[in-house]
Order: C-alpha cells, then sequence, then structure tokens
C-alpha cells in the first residue's frame, strides 16, 4: 500500500462546475499537509497548505481529518486554467529527518 | 520564497554513462531534496541532501547509484551514474524554506 493514496483519475469537468479530490495517508506520524499543483511538463508549485481546522483560498477549500487519515480538497467555480494535476503531500519527521512524500496525483481537465 | 536553477534542463545520453545535475538555490536552505518523477508517475524522493555529511538515500536508492553531494548551503549535484534506459525519468532538485520549492527539472533519456 502506498503512503500516500489519490484517485489518479482523469475527472473532466465542464466550466463552473465543484469538484472534490480525496486523499488518504497511512503513516500516523505524519505532521503537515499539503496540495500541490503541476501543470504538464512543468514542476509541482504550492496550491495550499491543509489545516486541521480547514482552510480556504479563495475557490479552493482543503479539509483535514486526522482520526480518518484523509484530506480532501474542493475546488467551486472549476476555470479552464485549473486543469493540471493535483498531488497530496504529507510531511513528516519519524526518523529525524523532515521528509516531504508526495501521492500519484488526480488530473483535472476543464473543459468549455 | 526560493528560485532554485537546475541544469541540464534536459540530456540524452548513452546506456553506461553518468550524468551529473546541479541544482543552484538563490538563498541558504539548510534542507534540499532530490525526487524522481518517470513519466505519467508522481514524484518519488531519492535522497535528502545534507550539508556537510553524507546524503539520506530512501529505500531502493543507493549512494554508488546515485551519488549526491552539498558543498554549501546552496548548491547540490546529483549524479546518475552507469545508466540504463529505467533511469529515464525527469529529475527534480528541491529546496525546503517553509514550503518545498523545486526546480525546473532535468529531463533525462538513456538510449
Amino acid at each position: 500500500r502506498k503512503e500516500v493514496e489519490q484517485d489518479p483519475g482523469p475527472f473532466n469537468v465542464p466550466e463552473g462546475a465543484t469538484v472534490a479530490f480525496n486523499c488518504t495517508y497511512s503513516n500516523s506520524a505524519s505532521q503537515s499537509f499539503f496540495w500541490y499543483r503541476q501543470d504538464c511538463r512543468k514542476e509541482p508549485k504550492l496550491l495550499m497548505s491543509v489545516y486541521s481546522s480547514g482552510n480556504e483560498d479563495g475557490r479552493f477549500t482543503a479539509q483535514l481529518n486526522r482520526a480518518s487519515q484523509y484530506i480532501s480538497l474542493l475546488i467551486r467555480d472549476s476555470k479552464l486554467s485549473d486543469s493540471a494535476t493535483y498531488l497530496c503531500v504529507v510531511k513528516r519527521a519519524d526518523t529525524g529527518f523532515q521528509k516531504l512524500v508526495f501521492g500519484t496525483g488526480t488530473r483535472l481537465l476543464v473543459s468549455p | 520564497s526560493a528560485v532554485i536553477s537546475q541544469k541540464p534542463s534536459r540530456d540524452i545520453c548513452q546506456r553506461g554513462t553518468s550524468l551529473t545535475i546541479q541544482c543552484q538555490v538563490d538563498s541558504q536552505v539548510t534542507m534540499m531534496f532530490w525526487y524522481r518523477q518517470q513519466p505519467g508517475q508522481s514524484l518519488t524522493l531519492i535522497a535528502t541532501a545534507n550539508q556537510g555529511s553524507e546524503a539520506t538515500y530512501e529505500s531502493g536508492f543507493v549512494i554508488d547509484k546515485f551519488p549526491i553531494s552539498r558543498p554549501n548551503l546552496t548548491f547540490s549535484t546529483l549524479t546518475v551514474s552507469n545508466m540504463s534506459p529505467e533511469d529515464s525519468s525527469i529529475y527534480l532538485c528541491s529546496a525546503l524554506t517553509g514550503e518545498l520549492f523545486f526546480g525546473e527539472g532535468s529531463r533525462l533519456t538513456v538510449l
């Protein structure tokens, strides 16, 4: 079992739709959680951190459930420019070193 | 924030040869990492590049195959040794300064 699991998609949605991505992680020593976005042939870039209380950044809402070891990302009013791969990322330091572990990514395609 | 420059951006190499990828950060950072991203896959951590000491390798990666240098707080290199076609991948340098920043990657094709 992978340490961070995501549905690979692709999710095909029309502009304006709301779409949700889920992610589960297996290591309970995980400390911090993030969503990264990766455009085709580009490096990943931080979209948002995920806080226990849930957090929102414009059209994007992230949620964390530590008990279930589950993270989600909700995108409202999808834009064409949201088409990308969304990577769930978990940071842990159980070995004494900080390490970020990436999920396989969920691909989103927003169409006109 | 951090700006990370990697080179080469791409290369085509013959099997059995070695390639060294350089990574320069525009500020001093404690933690640098090297990731690999194979076609259609997510990122896999190769190693943590520690300044002043040996790199810490993840399971499945060894120093003889992927030697790493970290001579100072702004620079690191990754060498892919004795390459085979299975090493064809994108290699990404990253630095942790609050968030994890990435270089643009080095796309390696081994024939």
